[in-house]
């Protein structure tokens, strides 16, 4: 099994433009998150979602959307990118609420 | 608020030494208490987890931690360290509120690994 699996590996973007990160994990979880890390921090939610259709906000949303029309893929979409959006982006999945989080390698961004 | 705090930014050790990394939380109950590692370019990798029950927890290559509720520590262990342990640790405590295991994650210790 491959896991947690993200695309792309990295991407640099201009100010303003918009891009799409994907999480598919073949684990048939049905809890998905995904998590920037930003230096000297520890890694922070951004979005979450409880199953297939549904998603909500984490403690850092803004600028952000997110949508899970599949059980296994969570996309994470970014509609105008800003500089202070520079981060690692990091997609996890587990399979209740309380189960242990299992992670992708990570989207390093950059936003020019 | 609860918080994770990991002390320690930069460790150096000498490969074989003895390792320690702390941990300590801020959190009203007994939180879910996790550990992760994450090398280079990689994910993040769960070391090993206490829900409850034994203290002392065993996790994956050699690693253990040891739960202390009156210092509200979950610090990290390892006898004898090898040069592909060189990597960043996180501590992480799990709060279930709202459906689900909100992580709050420290920021994280350096290791690095001196032969």
């Amino acid at each position: 099994n491959a896991g947690v699996t993200q695309t792309p590996k990295f991407r640099v973007l201009k100010t303003g433009q918009s891009m799409t990160l994907l999480c598919a994990q073949d684990m048939n979880h049905e809890y998905m998150y995904w998590y920037r890390q930003d230096p000297g921090m520890g890694l922070r939610l951004i979005h979450y979602s409880v199953g297939e259709g549904t998603t909500a906000k984490g403690e850092v949303p803004d600028g952000y959307n997110v949508s899970r029309l599949k059980k296994q893929n969570f996309l994470l979409g970014l509609e105008s990118a800003a500089p202070s959006q520079t981060s690692v982006y990091f997609c996890a999945s587990s399979q209740s609420g309380s189960d242990t989080q299992y992670f992708g390698p990570g989207t390093r961004l950059t936003v020019l | 608020a609860q918080s994770v705090t990991q002390p320690d930014i930069h460790i150096t050790v000498s490969e074989g030494a003895s390792l320690e990394l702390r941990c300590n939380y801020s959190y009203g109950a007994t939180p879910y208490l996790f550990w992760y590692v994450q090398s280079p370019g990689q994910g993040l990798q769960l070391l090993l987890k206490y829900f409850s029950g034994d203290t002392l927890v065993q996790g994956i290559k050699g690693f253990e931690a040891e739960f202390k509720r009156s210092q509200s520590s979950f610090n990290l262990r390892k006898p004898s360290v090898h040069w592909s342990d060189a990597a960043e640790y996180f501590c992480a405590v799990g709060l279930f509120s709202g459906g689900y295991n909100k992580l709050i994650f420290g920021a994280g210790t350096r290791l690095a690994v001196h032969p």
